[in-house]
């Protein structure tokens, strides 16, 4: 069966800190990888991946994808209180997004 | 340019009761795909409709239905509403292979 599994769940910090997210999967007809960030309601579009290795960076986010090893990581750097929501990783298999439980992340001042 | 817009943003019902979902999707796409997301979980993929079919379903029992447009709006019925129904639905749209963009959702409460 298919499967996205987030680690940790949840994550508590301190401005400045540098926090790395972990999402694994397993599923058939793998076609990309993406992150959200959900704050109250809608998650929002953080990355999209497909290809092994090539790291994308959004100013101080960034992430990338292991396709021989089945995960990829979402790495904050010099994290601030506005950093605080839930990141959701999700794997696009043909028309089904399945998602992950998500990390919920608090930072501290 | 509106983003997805869900309505309504609150909802209060019954066991047994029926209710209507509505979601108009981002400006530009084609396809749209609701989501159920219980408390202090991931979203659940219910299905996705393409050309006003549905094109792929999750594992949601037959009450979960729903209908798109010709202009792409879409809506999501649930029939025989039980409890564990309650949860956040969320509608995303998308065109091709970018990224789905979720509207903030219908909070259903089932009393």
């Amino acid at each position: 069966e298919d499967k996205v599994v987030q680690s940790p769940l949840s994550l508590v910090v301190h401005e400045g800190d540098t926090v790395t997210l972990n999402c694994s999967y397993e599923v058939t007809n793998f076609r990309s990888l993406l992150w959200y960030k959900q704050e109250k309601k809608a998650p929002t579009f953080l990355f999209m991946l497909t290809s092994s290795g090539i790291e994308k960076k959004s100013g101080r986010l960034s992430s990338i994808l292991d396709k021989k090893e089945l995960f990829s990581i979402l790495n904050i750097t010099a994290t601030q209180t506005g950093d605080s929501a839930i990141y959701l990783c999700a794997v696009l298999n043909n028309n089904d997004m399945r998602f992950g439980a998500g990390t919920r992340l608090t930072v501290k001042p | 340019d509106a983003g997805v817009t869900q309505s309504p943003t609150h909802l209060i019902k019954t066991r047994g009761q029926q209710v209507t979902l509505r979601c108009s999707p981002k400006s530009g796409h084609d396809t749209v795909s609701w989501y159920q997301q219980a408390l202090g979980q991931g979203p659940q993929f219910i299905f996705q409709y393409y050309e006003e079919e549905e094109r792929q379903r999750g594992n949601f029992p037959d009450r979960f239905s729903g209908h798109q447009f010709p202009n792409y709006s879409s809506e999501l019925n649930v029939n025989a509403l039980l409890l564990g129904d309650s949860a956040l639905y969320l509608c995303a749209s998308s065109l091709g292979a970018q990224p789905q963009h979720f509207g903030d959702g219908t909070r259903l409460s089932i009393l």
